[in-house]
Parts: C-alpha cells; structure tokens; sequence
C-alpha cells in the first residue's frame, strides 16, 4: 500500500524557534499533498493544500508567514512553524494525493508532535 | 462547502457484535467517501473507501454503504475484535471534509 513518511515524529523546542516538518510520500508521486493539525479529541483541521512547484493555499484562518509550506518535489513537503509559541503546540498531520487508474486517495503520515516551552 | 456529520461519537459494543457508524454528508457533487482509523498518537489509516458510482462495498469484516439519494454513508464492523478499538473518522468530498470522529470501544 501506499505509504507516507513523516519526519521528526515529535519536536520540543523553545519558543520563538522555528521548527520544519518533512513530509514524504515513499512510493508514489503526490501532485498534492495536505497539513493538517490535530487537537486532542478533535477531528482534522485543514490548514494548507499543496501542489508541487506552485504556491500552497491556506485554508480561512491559518496564518501563512507563521506556517510556511514549500513542495519542492512529487515526493516532498516541508512545513515549517516559524517563531513557535506555546499554543502553536498540536498534532500535525500531512497527507499525500495518490492519483490511479479508478480516481484519488488521500493518504496520511503518522504525525508530528509538537511541544513548544 | 461541504459538511461531515458523524453519529455516534462514541460507541461500546461486546468483542464478536457488530459495530455501525454513520455519517450524512451536504454536497451532493461529492463522489469519494473514505474511512480512516486513527490510534492513539498516530496519523489516520485508510481502512476502505467507497466512489459514488457503487452502493456497497467490503473487505473482509469491514463494509460500507452509501446512500446518494439521502446523502449518508455508512461503515459496519463484524465480529468485532479489540484490535478494533480507535477513532473512526469518516470523510467526504475531493478535498476531504472529515466527521468529528467516533470513539469506538470494544470490550473483551
């Protein structure tokens, strides 16, 4: 099956630092991939679709300088959480759109924990 | 947009009884219908999905239904086992739109 890599698997870090998530799709090739974050005993919250090589489009809310994504490549997206504050502490969760022969299935990674101090 | 309703949140049954969980969905443009299994402090899983263009679908004990006419999309559970225990989300729509989640407990 498909499969989808997330790397760190969970981050602490001090505030005001930048933290970057890599997100990865080990054997297909995304055109789009998805962030989302995760808070305890809540459903997904969509923050950002991603294409490859074009700009990434923020859902109502999100803030687009404190949460950048870059999808460099078919197999890659990064998101990165700049000057982190305490309550920007969640569960992220990429996703990644595998297209095939019958139509599209999403696929999600296992998740980055995020602690900031 | 779309909106994901999801019933119920919570859900007990007995180890070897069967599970329901459904969902009702607004956009009737929506063609893709999936369920995910979440653990605890790990991402969704795939578990099946289903496209408008069937009613039914099954994989060994897991199945699901669709309705188009009335807009909701069911998942059934067989012969549950506690390895089954999770959050059950269910999803609509190309960009997904996700339910709120179903706390499904099953007990030895």
């Amino acid at each position: 099956g498909a499969v989808v890599s997330q790397h760190p698997s969970w981050v602490i870090c001090k505030s005001g630092t930048s933290v970057k998530i890599e997100c990865r799709s080990l054997d297909f090739q995304a055109t789009t991939m998805f962030w989302y974050r995760q808070f305890p005993k809540q459903s997904l919250m969509l923050m950002a679709t991603s294409n490859e090589g074009s700009k990434a489009t923020y859902e109502q809310g999100v803030e687009k300088d404190k949460f950048l994504i870059n999808h460099a490549s078919l197999t890659l997206s990064t998101l990165t959480v700049t000057s982190a504050h305490p309550e920007d502490s969640s569960f992220y969760i990429c996703s990644a759109r595998r297209a095939w022969g019958a139509g599209e299935t999403q696929y999600f990674g296992p998740g980055t924990r995020l602690l900031v101090l | 947009g779309e909106n994901v309703e999801q019933h119920p949140s919570t859900l007990s049954v007995q180890e070897g009884d069967s599970a329901v969980i459904k969902c009702t969905y607004s956009d009737s443009a929506s063609n893709y219908f999936p369920w995910y299994k979440q653990e605890l402090g790990k991402g969704p899983q795939l578990i099946i999905d289903i496209r408008s263009n069937v009613g039914e679908k099954k994989d060994q004990r897991i199945a699901v239904t669709l309705n188009k006419t009335a807009k909701h999309f069911s998942l059934h559970i067989t012969e549950t086992q506690p390895e089954d225990s999770a959050v059950y989300f269910c999803a609509a729509g190309r960009q997904l739109t996700f339910g709120s989640g179903t706390q499904l407990t099953v007990l030895p």
